[in-house]
């Protein structure tokens, strides 16, 4: 069974760089089927897609977040992560990391991490 | 940006009940609609991808139906393990997106 375990600080200060990484057991990132997810979550609110990334580097970003974010794959730790810069309290939520995957045809979040609260506060 | 709208953003309801939930896209998506379910703690659930075709393991009691704009997420009768946040998602164009979520609670 495929598992994903987000880790990372939880408290951030503002204006510095939120990076979180997700550890993949179960499975193998270094596959050709599927891409690896970042979701968030802000107090209250619904989810906001963050990126996708392959293992191969290619990456699929939010415009409303690009020019913050980085998104890595570190397949001999089978892990991918996340990295947003000059962080604000509008970034403070639940960041899910997930698998992207294809069924037939549809493009689906079919495994998910439980999720990490970072809070964005001096 | 495809905007989700979901109704009602909350609903009370017994166990046995019929829960209906509704997803209105902005344009038209076709049928690249999924829907998950949220609990507190713990990883969210894929139930229904491409409007309509149930998740390997979710019970049939669950059912999505609707295309173009406007879809519909059901349980027929409501369990105890349904209380819960859902979402429905747009797979149509990047940047993926996501409704604000159904909250049903215990009547």
């Amino acid at each position: 069974q495929l598992q994903l375990q987000e880790s990372g600080p939880g408290l951030v200060k503002p204006s510095e760089t939120l990076s979180l990484t997700c550890t993949v057991s179960g499975g193998s990132v270094a596959s050709h089927s599927y891409y690896w997810a970042w979701i968030r979550q802000p107090p209250e609110k619904g989810l906001e897609w963050i990126g996708d990334i392959f293992y191969g580097g290619r990456t699929y970003y939010n415009p409303s977040l690009e020019s913050r974010l980085t998104m890595s794959v570190d397949t001999s730790k089978n892990q991918f992560s996340l990295r947003l810069t000059s962080v604000t309290a509008a970034d403070t939520g639940v960041y899910y990391c997930a698998r992207r995957a294809y069924n037939s045809g549809r493009l689906l979040f079919d495994y998910w991490g439980q999720g990490t609260l970072v809070t964005v506060s001096s | 940006d495809i905007q989700m709208t979901q109704s009602p953003s909350s609903l009370s309801a017994s166990v046995g009940d019929r829960v209906t939930v509704t997803c209105r896209a902005s344009q038209s998506i076709s049928t690249f609609l999924n829907w998950y379910q949220e609990k507190p703690g713990k990883a969210p659930k894929l139930l229904i991808y491409g409007a309509s075709s149930l998740q390997s393991g979710v019970p049939s009691r669950i059912s999505g139906s609707g295309s173009g704009t406007d879809f519909t997420l059901t349980i027929s009768s409501l369990q105890p393990d349904d209380f819960a946040t859902y979402y429905c998602q747009q797979s149509y164009s990047t940047p993926w997106t996501f409704g604000q979520g159904t909250k049903v609670d215990i009547k």
